[in-house]
């Protein structure tokens, strides 16, 4: 079965510096994809990016950047230069057959100013 | 933005009662997808669909049945409304194939069974 662990309830960072959201997972496919999303408080989903398993490098998207560990089934987002806007749950997921997601339970952050 | 619509967007129901909510896409996506979020436990699949009349379930069926009578259209039904399945409903779609095949949703339907 797959799962999703994030391990940090809630975040907290002050506007302009850099924070990692933690998250690993488990799964015995071989090919899969990882997926962060931001919920803001008005409660869409909101795509960040992608990583897939045969993917050399790191994805990136602007500010945001997957941290991608393979061997340590890892996958952290980190956010770069942390804005106001950036304050939400976020969301690491596991793709399956048909694109179906696993998600795990969700990191609060909370930027200051 | 994806054109996926939730309808409705929020709805109070009584239990016993059965409830329909409806999934409408216009990015003719194959693939649909309903979701479940409560606190605590991030966002789980109810059940989804990989064609027009194919679906499947997903981690958190029971109680739920689903119909793709067309490509634009996902229904979700709850058959006889619990005070459990009180909840955020999220459709979601994607079209898998494309570089990312990441998923979009609507803004999803909060239900409340009293």
């Amino acid at each position: 079965a797959q799962k999703i662990t994030q391990t940090q309830p809630g975040m907290f960072v002050q506007e302009k510096e850099a924070v990692t959201l933690d998250c690993t997972y488990d799964t015995s496919d071989q090919s899969y994809g990882l997926f962060w999303y931001k919920q803001p408080s008005s409660g869409e989903m909101i795509f960040l990016i992608y990583q897939g398993s045969y993917d050399e490098q790191n994805a990136t998207e602007g500010r945001y950047s997957l941290n991608f560990q393979k061997a340590r089934k890892s996958a952290n987002l980190v956010i770069s230069a942390s804005q106001l806007g950036d304050s939400a749950m976020y969301f690491c997921a596991n793709e399956k057959g048909y694109s179906t997601l696993t998600f795990g339970k969700g990191t609060m952050l909370l930027v200051s100013p | 933005d994806a054109g996926i619509t939730q309808s409705p967007r929020h709805k109070v129901t009584e239990t016993g009662t059965p409830v329909t909510l409806r999934c409408h896409q216009t990015e003719n996506h194959r693939y649909m997808y309903w979701y479940r979020q409560d606190p605590g436990h991030g966002l789980r699949l109810i059940h989804y669909s990989y064609g027009v009349k194919d679906t499947d379930k997903g981690e958190v069926s029971d109680g739920y049945s689903v119909s793709r009578s067309k490509t634009e259209d996902f229904l979700l039904t709850l058959e006889s409304a619990t005070s459990s399945q009180t909840s955020v409903y999220f459709c979601a779609i994607s079209d898998m194939g494309r570089t990312n095949t990441e998923a979009f949703f609507g803004q999803g339907t909060r239900l409340t069974v009293v």
